[in-house]
Parts: structure tokens; sequence; C-alpha cells
């Protein structure tokens, strides 16, 4: 049981490169989330979904998109990336009703340079 | 939206000492409130939560306390261990779909 699966770890990215971030659970979570975690201001909602097929807007959208084709799997794209999104990104799940534990990935340091 | 406070930024305790971290919150609706231990270069990892119909909880070591009233809670860690050193963040959920987080509180405990 591996639970939530990042990849890549660790990315280097030059100002407009693309990029896509998979996130895996193996736990049959129904809401899966993509958080940024910058210094000083902790953990920022970008996307999430509450099940197959859906997504939704989270604190910090622009620039990114998602994706949730299958139930297990949860993308994150950067279509042109900026500066401004070098960050740590983390994914997490959770069960569907209660309780509400979301379930962390270990993160993917992205730097764009 | 949500807007989620918490204070302090920095705590330097000595071992055996209790540690206490304050967060408020602005949205009345919110019922759930976690906290969670980060650990450097892992993912946060829930330790204790509390819902809006409960004033206290304890586990252990642990305790979070809620004041809906004046929309803050508390977690308060006893007997601290040097284990404990890690950096902590509170939170805020209306039913668990959206999460709004604190900015995180760097905790030390002092051999």
């Amino acid at each position: 049981n591996a639970g939530v699966t990042q990849t890549p770890k660790f990315r280097v990215l030059k100002t407009g490169q693309s990029m896509t971030l998979l996130c895996a659970q193996d736990m049959n979570h129904e809401y899966m989330y993509w958080y940024r975690q910058d210094p000083g201001m902790g953990l920022r909602l970008i996307h999430y979904s509450v099940g197959e097929g859906t997504t939704a807007k989270g604190e910090v959208p622009d620039g990114y998109n998602v994706s949730r084709l299958k139930k297990q799997n949860f993308l994150l794209g950067l279509e042109s990336a900026a500066p401004s999104q070098t960050s740590v990104y983390f994914c997490a799940s959770r069960r569907a009703g209660g309780p509400y534990e979301q379930y962390f990935g270990p993160g993917t340091r992205l730097t764009v340079t | 939206g949500e807007n989620v406070e918490q204070h302090p930024s920095t705590l330097s305790v000595q071992e055996g000492d209790s540690a206490v971290i304050k967060c408020t919150y602005s949205d009345s609706a919110s019922n759930y409130f976690p906290w969670y231990k980060q650990e450097l270069g892992k993912g946060p990892q829930l330790i204790i939560d509390i819902r809006s119909n409960v004033g206290e909880k304890k586990d252990q070591r642990i305790a979070v306390t809620l004041n809906k009233t004046a929309k803050h809670f508390s977690l308060h860690i006893t007997e601290t261990q040097p284990e404990d050193s890690a950096v902590y963040f509170c939170a805020a959920s209306k039913a668990g779909n959206q999460f709004y987080f604190g900015t995180g509180t760097s905790l030390t405990v002092i051999p």
C-alpha cells in the first residue's frame, strides 16, 4: 500500500516550458487535491476533485490546469511556466464522507528559471 | 473566502515543557479544524482534528481546543520531546471540501 505518490520529485524548468505533475493514490479515495507550499505562506489550494471526471478551482488556480480521468490519478499541468510558480507542490487525497483526514504525498520541488 | 491566521511563527521550548499554538478563522461556517505536522522534506501528516460540535479533544500528549464564539482554536503539546520538533499547520474547512491553512509554526524542542 503505497498511499499517495508524486512524480517527479524534483524538476527544473525554463520560463515558458510546460510540464505535468502526476499524483497517484491506491486508497480508492474520491477526493484529491493539489496544493502549493511557499515559505511563510503555508499551503494554498490550487485545484481539487471530488470524484473521477470532476475538477474545481481552489484559492490560487491561475496558470494551472488539472485533469482527473481515472479515480486514482490527479494530474496538474503548467502550460507556460513562470518564475512565480517556483514552489513545492503537494498532492493529497481523502475518502468521501467522513472522516475528513487528508493523506499527503511527499511533494514535488519545482524551480522555474 | 476563509482566512486562517496562526501564531507564533516560531516557538522554542525546553524538553518536557508544554507548547501552545493558536489559530483564528474568519468564516463561521467552517466546521472542521485539523492540525498537521510536517517534518523536513516530507508531506504534512494529520496529528489531531476537531469538529465544531466539540470543544476539546485529546490524544495522549496532544490536545486541541475550539472556541466557536471567538473563532479560534489551539494546539497543546505537553511533555514535549525532541521528536516533536517540526512545522505545525492548522487548517479550517467547511465539510471537508476546500481546506484553508495557516502559515505554520516551526517548533524546536531543546534537549
